[in-house]
């Protein structure tokens, strides 16, 4: 398996644009996370998804943020508008059963995102 | 709501030196911890995790973490580190089908 595919692996976009976030979790796994690392807050939890069904946005900043899972292999993270604030890493994580305590979380590889 | 305090940002270590990374979580009940590591450029991999049982957990590449209830702490130890273990580190804490992490420490460490 070829683990949690994120993309881009860098995005630089100015004030403003629209930005949209790729993951696509490993096969199976029925739980999807969005988490964004920064140096100030580290890492927070933006919004999980189980069986596509999103569980708990609490984590999402603003209405600019929202979040997809149209099917059980792909999900976006979208920007609109974009501002410089939004700089950060974002990373996607999937589980078989979160069930199960937390093991098994598979991170992807991050997107990291300036806006200028 | 659950919470990990990380109070160490930076350590900056020469080889073969001990470290112990502080954890504290909020959580009175039981909880699940976990330690995580990215490397540069790398995404997270999980270090060591604490379910029950034995508070002394031992995880990969020589690193151990020991869980005290009685102090709400997770410390994460090795006693010599590398100069491949420069890296961030994560505690977290999963609550109700997420994992909450602290803000992370990073380790640096010199020849």
């Amino acid at each position: 398996d070829a683990g949690v595919i994120q993309s881009p692996r860098h995005e630089v976009t100015e004030m403003g644009q629209e930005v949209t976030l790729r993951c696509k979790p490993i096969s199976g796994h029925d739980y999807l996370f969005w988490y964004r690392q920064t140096m100030m807050r580290g890492l927070e939890l933006l919004i999980y998804f189980n069986n596509n069904v999103p569980i708990d946005d609490s984590g999402m900043p603003e209405d600019r943020f929202s979040a997809k899972m149209p099917n059980a292999s792909f999900s976006t993270l979208k920007i609109q508008p974009s501002e410089p604030r939004d700089s950060a890493v974002y990373f996607c994580a999937s589980s078989l059963e979160s069930g199960v305590e937390g093991y098994g979380y598979t991170f992807g590889s991050g997107t990291r995102l300036t806006v200028v | 709501a659950q919470s990990v305090s990380q109070h160490n940002h930076h350590v900056i270590l020469s080889e073969a030196a001990s470290l112990e990374l502080g954890c504290n979580y909020s959580y009175g009940g039981t909880v699940n911890l976990f330690w995580y590591v990215q490397y540069p450029g790398q995404h997270l991999q999980l270090l060591l995790k604490y379910f029950s049982g034995d508070p002394l957990v031992k995880g990969i590449k020589g690193f151990e973490a020991e869980f005290i209830k009685s102090k709400f702490s997770f410390n994460l130890r090795k006693p010599s580190v590398q100069w491949s273990d420069t890296a961030e580190y994560f505690c977290a804490v999963y609550n109700t089908d997420k994992l909450i992490f602290g803000t992370g420490t990073r380790l640096q460490v010199f020849p």
